[in-house]
């Protein structure tokens, strides 16, 4: 059974930084590229990054809205991605999911930005 | 960048239903459009990837079709538990979601 579990998340003042994880189990992690996607409250869905895989050289990629503050890795070793948010912004308050290529999919971690 | 319209944002019908959700993207996706579900505190659920190709172990009531910018989600006789939200996603062209539509029985 697949399965991806985020970890990470809480209350984060402005302007400060927060590591999520994505760790997973079910499949062969090193295979898949990578994606995290996020939601803000009340709002649709936000593709954010992607990280691909070591036969793709471990390519990233970003959301506009994110680019040059949000870092994806990856640890193929212990079949986690990382989602390493720094700067954050209020903007930045939603949930967040992890997902292999958009076939499955974490049950998400809620971020808050706030002071 | 690609922009995806989903309608109706929120739609309330009786079980035995035929259920329809509309995506029209920005331009042409050539099929590259997945349906997801996902309901209430749970993760995002692939239904339909490609257009029209039901995902392993999802019930064959639900169906999509369409091409070129427009795309339908069809649940055939809508169940108690198919209420959820449902959203569609473009991967054309880097990944732009649907806005979502709410299902709630009547």
């Amino acid at each position: 059974e697949v399965k991806l579990e985020e970890s990470g998340g809480g209350l984060v003042q402005p302007g400060m930084s927060v590591k999520l994880s994505c760790a997973t189990s079910g499949f062969t992690f090193s295979d898949y590229w990578m994606e995290w996607v996020r939601q803000a409250p009340g709002k649709g869905l936000e593709w954010v990054a992607e990280i691909r895989n070591k036969a793709n050289n471990y390519a990233t990629y970003y959301g506009k809205s994110v680019k040059g503050r949000f870092t994806i890795s990856r640890d193929d070793s212990k079949s986690i991605v990382y989602l390493q948010v720094n700067s954050i912004r209020s903007e930045d308050t939603g949930i967040y999911y992890c997902t292999t290529g958009f076939d499955y999919w974490g049950q998400g971690v809620m971020v808050t930005v706030s002071s | 960048d690609i922009q995806m319209t989903q309608s109706p944002s929120f739609l309330s019908a009786s079980v035995g239903d035929r259920v329809t959700i509309n995506c029209k993207a920005s331009q042409n996706i050539n099929k590259y459009l997945n349906w997801y579900q996902q309901k209430l505190g749970e993760a995002p659920k692939l239904l339909i990837y490609n257009t029209n190709n039901l995902q392993t172990g999802i019930p064959s009531r639900f169906s999509g079709s369409g091409s070129g910018t427009d795309y339908t989600l069809t649940i055939s006789s809508l169940q108690p538990e198919d209420v959820a939200t449902y959203f569609c996603l473009q991967h054309s062209s880097r990944w732009t979601f649907g806005g979502g539509t709410k299902l709630e029985l009547k």
